[in-house]
């Protein structure tokens, strides 16, 4: 049963150009957001988050959208660097819950130069 | 500002043996979250602690596996009678609350012969 989903296991783009990388989710208790990039035998660095009482947020190249109707957010990165190639991850929590993280399978993205 | 860490970063074990891993949160942060990352799937929560107190164990095995977080010290996951099965990444996060943004450390990488 797996409550976050992200349908893409990977992804190419080239440099400059505009990432969207997509997670879907199905428990709407689910209320808060995040996604974190991970490299190689390190742990997942934090990216950026959005509650459910937003829409968009946005924090420098990244920018996060929620579709609450659609139980989907994506995340965008532009201009896409070859520093952002990585595995990204979309992970979704309930705030009236424990807090504990759920996420998905992650998004490989390599970005060409 | 030290980040989350983890040690050892890298432990081997023969079936049947203990793993001990350890977690030290950021500076002020006083709930600690660990999770596994089988090959090639995402992170899976396991248990939420706070100092002394286990929160959160839904996603903890049944047998052979515990946590705890002591009062002074950094948390603990252990693993008694490991199998090959347990061979994986275990990464702990820590936040200043419960309902803060969770900060990972590097994983310890446990492989069993």
């Amino acid at each position: 049963d797996q409550q976050v989903k992200q349908n893409s296991p990977s992804l190419s783009v080239q440099e400059g150009r505009i990432s969207i990388l997509n997670c879907d989710y199905t428990n709407s208790m689910f209320d808060y957001f995040l996604w974190y990039k991970k490299y190689p035998a390190e742990g997942p660095t934090f990216l950026i988050s959005i509650s459910s009482i937003k829409d968009k947020n946005e924090d420098g190249r990244f920018t996060v959208f929620l579709n609450k109707s659609a139980k989907h957010l994506s995340l965008h990165i532009v201009p896409s660097q070859p520093g952002d190639s990585a595995v990204y991850f979309c992970a979704a929590s309930s705030t009236s819950g424990t807090y504990k993280y759920i996420f998905g399978t992650g998004t490989r993205l390599k970005v060409l130069a | 500002n030290a980040g989350v860490m983890q040690n050892p970063r890298h432990l081997v074990r023969r079936r049947g043996q203990e793993a001990r891993l350890r977690c030290s949160p950021m500076k002020g942060h006083s709930h600690v979250y660990w999770y596994r990352q089988l090959p090639e799937e995402g992170l899976k929560f396991m248990v939420y602690l706070q100092k002394e107190n286990i929160i959160d164990e839904s996603g903890m095995p049944k047998e052979r596996f515990s946590a705890e977080f002591p009062k002074e010290g950094p948390s603990i996951l252990r693993i008694q009678q490991v199998v090959r099965g347990d061979s994986a990444a275990y990464f702990c996060a820590s936040s200043p609350q419960g309902q803060e943004t969770q900060y990972f450390g590097p994983g310890t990488r446990l492989l069993v012969l």
